[in-house]
This record gives C-alpha cells, sequence and structure tokens, in this order.
C-alpha cells in the first residue's frame, strides 16, 4: 500500500491564480481530511469528508474548495491564490473516524 | 471550543537526555490524547495514544499519561537520541466519537551529540 500520496511536493503561484492539490489513498478508509500547517501555529483543518459524496467545512475553509466524487480521491482547491494561503498542506485518512490519521507527505505552496 | 497547549521550542538536549515536553488541554467530557511525530520532510505520524483517564500510551522509548485532574498528558522520554529530532504535536479528538482532531502548535526537538 502507499498509504496516502499528495501531489505536487512544491508549487509557486502567483496571486489570482488557480491550482488543485491532489490527495489520493488506498486504504479504503472512509473519512478525508485537509489540514494547513503554518509555522507557529499547528495544524488547522479546511475540509473534511466522512465519505464519498459528502464534505463538510473544518476551521479554516475560506478561499477553498473540496469535492469527494471517489473513496479514493480527496482534492483541494485554490481558486483565487492569495499569500495568506502561502503554507504546507496535509491531506490525512482514517478509516472509522476515530483513533489514528494517516497523513500523506504534504504540498509546500509558495504564493507571490 | 476544544484547545491543546504545548510548550515553545525549539527544546535542544544532548544525546542520553531525559525528555520531557508539556502538553495541556481544554475540553467537555473526556477526551482521547494523542502525539504525533513529524519527521523533517514528512507527514505526521502517530506516535501513542491514550482514551481514557490514568491509560498510560507508549511507542518507541516515549510515554504519556492521561491525567484528568491535571488535563495534560506530558510526552517523556528517558533516553533521546539524534535520531528523535523532530517536532512533536499533541493532539486530543473531543469525546463522544467526534471524527476530527484539535492539535497543539507543535514542538521543536533537536538532539546534538
Amino acid at each position: 500500500n502507499a498509504g496516502v500520496t499528495q501531489t505536487p511536493k512544491f508549487r509557486i503561484l502567483k496571486i489570482g491564480q488557480s491550482m488543485t492539490l491532489q490527495c489520493t489513498q488506498d486504504m479504503n478508509h472512509n473519512y478525508m481530511y485537509w489540514y494547513r500547517q503554518d509555522p507557529g501555529m499547528g495544524l488547522k483543518l479546511i475540509y473534511y469528508s466522512v465519505g464519498a459524496g459528502i464534505t463538510d467545512k473544518g476551521e479554516v475553509p475560506n478561499g477553498y474548495n473540496v469535492s469527494r466524487s471517489t473513496t479514493e480521491d480527496f482534492p483541494l482547491r485554490l481558486e483565487l491564490a492569495a499569500p495568506s494561503q502561502t503554507s504546507v498542506y496535509f491531506c490525512a485518512s482514517n478509516p472509522t473516524g476515530g483513533n489514528e490519521q494517516f497523513f500523506g507527505p504534504g504540498t509546500r505552496l509558495t504564493v507571490l | 471550543g476544544d484547545s491543546v497547549t504545548q510548550m515553545e521550542g525549539p527544546v535542544t538536549l544532548s544525546e542520553e537526555a531525559f525528555l520531557t515536553i508539556n502538553c495541556t488541554y481544554t475540553a467537555t467530557g473526556y477526551p482521547s490524547l494523542f502525539w504525533y511525530v513529524q519527521y523533517p520532510g514528512e507527514g505526521l505520524q502517530l506516535l501513542l495514544k491514550a482514551t481514557k483517564a490514568d491509560d498510560k500510551g507508549s511507542n518507541k522509548g516515549f510515554e504519556a499519561t492521561y491525567r484528568k485532574e491535571t488535563t495534560s498528558f506530558h510526552l517523556e522520554k528517558g533516553s533521546v537520541q539524534v535520531s528523535d529530532s523532530a517536532v512533536y504535536f499533541c493532539a486530543l479528538r473531543e469525546s463522544g466519537g467526534g471524527n476530527k482532531l484539535t492539535f497543539g502548535t507543535g514542538t521543536q526537538l533537536k538532539v546534538e551529540l
């Protein structure tokens, strides 16, 4: 099993550009999450999903959109990139919403 | 709402020194508590967990005890190694089976020879 994979690893965007961060898991987990990690701020939940077709907002959803058309994939969309979205983005999954979350390696995004 | 407070880093220790990273929490009921570790350039990995008061989680020489009376879950290791250098995150999951985690801000540990 590859676990949770994320692409790209690094990306630089200009203000106003859009992009999609990809996240795929091969563990057949129902629950998937997107976090952003800012220096000294820990992880903040952006969006999460409890299964295909179901998504919900987390703590910091503004400026982002998600979709969950399959169990495996949970892409995160930035429509109009802003410097405040410069961060490291982590995708995670778990089978039942319970204890352990499995994290991907992250995407480092810079908006200039 | 729920929150987790960790000691600020970086914490710099010599190899074989004793480690304590403090973590306290605010939550209603009886949350589950976790320590995650993030090695350089990688995602977070679960290090240990405790799901009820007085439980002790342990893994790879690390330990933490769920103290309801002091709302704490301090991480300890008796003898750190250079390979333990990483960022450590304390986290909680709300009681009642919630499916979201609340993370602390992380504590960077640097272990030197």
